[in-house]
């Protein structure tokens, strides 16, 4: 398995109120993704990172924010959570940016978020 | 019309038995395909690969790609209670990770 970490596993909060989930890997891939997944929706990508300190949006990154300070740890922010923010998110990470040089994207096993 | 269509199942199916899931897509222009699994409460993990048309075994598992219809499928032969979880297909243009887009998932559960 590759070693990804995600927490916390589990977090109830209210709205309004700050959250933060944490990626940390050990298998010094350059690339980190953070996904949510919803029922009724696949996989939709909030963010991404191709290296320190480089971040880009994904297709659903209105209300979060990112950042990755060490090639090990991805943090994913919500600055104000509301309800719609209640998802299961995952991170995921690949040693290259795609499939061209056959790299793999591993996935975490999810931190489950709940917005009151 | 969704980029890409699922049936989300389940889809229930004795041990031993052939079984088939399969996406719809609209964007002509995906031409990277693969097909993910994930156990409940678990991270997804790839399965199979494929670029491009064509199909692909490996083991109990074949993907196939029908670019000119715009279809991919999964077949799992001598489906197994193990094989119990969610499919996901996922595609996109180029190579890049950035830009695959997930199908919702298909449940599939395998009775003993």
């Amino acid at each position: 398995d590759a070693g990804i970490t995600q927490s916390p596993r589990h977090k109830v909060t209210e709205t309004g109120t700050p959250v933060t989930l944490r990626c940390h890997q050990t298998e010094n891939h350059r690339y980190m993704y953070w996904y949510r997944q919803d029922p009724g929706h696949g996989l939709r990508l909030i963010h991404y990172s191709y290296g320190v300190k480089d971040t880009d949006k994904g297709e659903v990154s209105d209300g979060y924010s990112v950042s990755r300070s060490k090639t090990e740890d991805f943090l994913l922010t919500l600055e104000s959570a509301t309800s719609s923010q209640t998802s299961v998110y995952f991170c995921a990470i690949s040693e290259f940016t795609g499939t061209l040089n056959t790299g793999e994207l591993f996935f975490g096993e999810g931190s489950r978020l709940t917005v009151l | 019309q969704k980029e890409v269509e699922q049936d989300p199942g389940p889809l229930s199916v004795p041990e031993g038995a052939i079984v088939s899931l399969n996406c719809t897509y609209s964007n002509s222009a995906f031409q990277y395909f693969m097909w993910y699994r994930q156990y409940s409460r678990k991270g997804p993990e790839l399965l199979m690969y494929t670029y491009s048309s064509g199909n692909k075994e490996d083991g109990r598992f074949t993907a196939q790609v029908d670019k000119s219809s715009k279809y991919i499928s999964l077949f799992i032969r001598d489906s197994q209670p193990s094989d119990s979880a969610t499919y996901l297909c996922a595609m996109s243009q180029n190579s890049g990770y950035s830009t695959l887009t997930f199908g919702k998932g298909t449940m599939l559960l395998v009775s003993p």
